[in-house]
């Protein structure tokens, strides 16, 4: 079983809409969670950490379940910019080595 | 303000040839990791490594790959004997020590 999964998608989403997707993560000792993006495997980008308590990035919202050892993030108002391959990204260590999801990939449609 | 250099960013190498692959962290850092990421794959964490110290190999294959991060200059990632498998974006991130990493460009190893 992959430490971190994801729907591969791809997500096509129509410009101003709104797409969320989850991943889910098999370490309970988890410490720390992102959200990272890539663009044309390009080098990942951090999007946001994500809080136990969720937290909002302009249009964009994560959110944490550890009960259930899953991460979500919404994107609001699609932009055409947004196209990407999302990356969730968990870090069991307190120095910050970090695992990686093989991403879900977003196609914003005009 | 230079980010994480990567160089080469392309390499291409024969089977059987030695690999060197560069990186320079963010200035002032001292906590450099390598990851890898194979075609259709996410990444994976190979090593993580500070000034003249390897932390955290746990990632790194048992042969033919080694790192270093010596005083002075860059932390250089090397894979001896390549092979096809090889093939792959190699990424370097650096942070100042339990924060955000920032990653570098990659070097994009082809092994024919």
């Amino acid at each position: 079983r992959k430490e971190v999964e994801q729907d591969p998608g791809p997500f096509n989403v129509p410009e101003g809409a709104t797409v969320a997707f989850n991943c889910t993560y098999s370490n309970s000792a988890s410490q720390s969670f992102f959200w990272y993006r890539q663009d044309c495997r390009k080098e990942p980008k951090l999007l946001m950490s994500v809080y136990s308590s969720g937290n909002e990035d302009g249009r964009f919202t994560a959110q944490l379940n550890r009960a259930s050892q899953y991460i979500s993030l919404l994107i609001r108002d699609s932009k055409l910019s947004d196209s990407a391959t999302y990356l969730c990204v968990v870090s069991t260590d307190s120095w910050g080595k970090l695992q990686f999801g093989a991403g879900t990939q977003v196609v914003v449609t005009p | 303000n230079a980010g994480v250099m990567q160089n080469p960013r392309h390499l291409v190498r024969r089977r059987g040839q030695e690999a060197r692959l560069r990186c320079s962290p963010v200035k002032g850092h001292s906590h450099v990791y390598w990851y890898r990421q194979l075609p259709e794959e996410g990444l994976k964490f190979m090593v993580y490594l500070q000034k003249e110290n390897i932390i955290d190999e746990s990632g790194m294959p048992k042969e033919r790959f080694s790192a270093e991060f010596p005083k002075e200059g860059p932390s250089i990632l090397r894979i001896q004997q390549v092979v096809r498998g090889d093939s792959a974006a190699y990424f370097c991130a650096s942070s100042p020590g339990n924060t955000e990493q920032f990653f570098g460009p990659g070097t994009r190893l082809t092994v024919l």
